[in-house]
């Protein structure tokens, strides 16, 4: 199962661009990046996904390189809300619902 | 549309007991995903239901069990609770064959005592 790194922790200046980064460099060819967030131990929240196209939804872009080992989640604009424990996951193939989580980033947004 | 419920929301049982927890999928959605969430383990797969058959299984033991009706509605049991199994359940929904988000509940907090 591919595994993803990201660092542990992150600050972000209210208003100002988040950027993510993870690493994923044993992704296979037809296994998806998948972002979520989780709050205050709620439980995970989806943000985006994607194979190997640069994705934008009302919540975030996702930036994938052209090796796919890599990947950047975008918050363009980060508010308060936005302080959560982000998680970077490989889809482990498209049969299977099974999300690998790993340690995630802790993004703190300051005012 | 109303989101994954999760029943009970809260729960606290004792060590030897037994405990099974409930889930029900977003209307439509035949997929169901079960995880245990520890400060030291954090998140991991439990196992996954699609129309009624488990399709994959964690590396949990066998007192971890779970299965899925034929309304979609998921439950999964405990038996012979530990202390290590306080825990946060969560489940989580996806869609037909061509959804790729998976929707999760607000889980379900077991304390064992």
């Amino acid at each position: 199962d591919a595994k993803t790194t990201q660092p542990t922790s992150m600050d972000c200046a209210e208003g100002r661009a988040a950027n993510l980064p993870c690493n994923h460099s044993t992704i296979s060819g037809n296994e998806y990046v998948y972002w979520y967030r989780q709050i205050h131990s709620q439980g995970p929240q989806y943000i985006i996904h994607g194979l190997k196209n640069n994705e934008t939804n009302e919540m975030a872009s996702l930036i994938i390189t052209e090796d796919r080992k890599s990947s950047t989640l975008i918050l363009p604009h980060a508010t308060l809300r936005d302080t959560a424990v982000y998680y970077c996951i490989v889809r482990v193939g498209l049969d299977t619902d099974k999300l690998i989580f790993g340690t995630g980033t802790r993004l703190q947004v300051f005012p | 549309k109303a989101g994954v419920t999760q029943t009970p929301r809260y729960l606290i049982k004792t060590r030897g007991q037994q405990v099974t927890l409930s889930c029900s999928p977003i209307s439509g959605h035949r997929s169901v995903s079960w995880y245990q969430q520890t400060p030291g383990q954090g998140l991991q797969f439990l196992f996954e239901y699609f129309s009624e058959t488990q399709r994959n299984k964690g590396n949990f033991p066998g007192r971890f069990s779970g299965r899925q009706f034929s309304n979609s509605r998921s439950e999964m049991n405990v038996s012979t609770l530990e202390l290590g199994d306080s825990a946060l359940y969560l489940c989580a929904s996806r869609g037909g064959e061509w959804s790729y988000e998976q929707y999760f509940g607000p889980g379900t907090r077991l304390t064992v005592t």
